[in-house]
């Protein structure tokens, strides 16, 4: 089965950096997916990590480790356009490659 | 591009009717899956299907049934709805599994607003 833990909620300003994190167990693991959701639309893909260590793509970030079923979602130079659920999706490998869902993290900018 | 497509966007049901949603991809993607989300549940994967002709089942197949007769359709079928399944319906495709060592991400469509009374 797979465990995943992510904080509900946060707020940030405009302008600053925000880290979303995701403690996770599973069995088969084979990477891990960011999604954005923003309200009342579907899920998009931000971003994936496999190997431990950090990857960047413009001003989102993803970071994982493996050896602690760890990874987190930095977000820089906030923008209002950014407040939106994160979705921290582990990705079983064991012969299924099904993706188990966090329940999300709704991130709200303010000015 | 059209993506992933899901209709209909929105349905009011009755308890104990039937429906199908359908889910069309026009990506050549092997993988189609349906989800369900629900407040504070997250994403729950219903059932998925890894090419033409095949179906498995996910987290929470009971009351529902699938069928993939062509590669770019994916249908759900509710055949006697309860309130319980009042939720929001989330089709999605990707190219396969792995890709040249890289595991694909999932597209998403915009979604089947479904009400049960």
């Amino acid at each position: 089965g797979q465990n995943i833990d992510q904080p509900t909620e946060m707020t940030a300003t405009e302008g600053a950096i925000v880290q979303i994190n995701c403690t996770y167990q599973t069995s088969g693991f084979n990477g891990l997916f960011w999604y954005q959701q923003h309200a009342g639309e579907a899920p998009t893909f931000l971003s994936y990590n496999v190997l431990d260590g950090l990857e960047e793509k413009g001003r989102f970030s993803s970071f994982l480790s493996r050896s602690k079923g760890y990874s987190y979602l930095l977000l820089k130079e906030l923008q209002m356009k950014d407040s939106a659920s994160y979705l921290c999706a582990p990705l079983n490998g064991a012969g299924s490659y099904q993706l188990t869902f966090g329940k999300g993290t709704k991130l709200s900018v303010i000015p | 591009n059209a993506g992933v497509t899901q209709t209909p966007k929105f349905r009011v049901l009755k308890t104990g009717q039937s429906m199908t949603l359908l889910c069309a991809q026009d990506m050549n993607h092997e993988y189609m899956y349906w989800y369900r989300q629900d407040p504070g549940m997250g994403l729950r994967l219903i059932h998925y299907s890894v090419g033409e002709g095949t179906t498995a089942k996910g987290e929470v197949p009971d009351g529902y049934n699938v069928s993939r007769l062509k590669k770019q359709n994916f249908l759900l079928g509710l055949e006697s709805a309860a309130p319980s399944q009042t939720s929001v319906y989330f089709c999605a495709s990707s190219y396969s599994a792995v890709l040249g060592g890289s595991n694909q991400p999932q597209h998403f469509g915009d979604g089947t607003r479904l009400s049960i009374l």
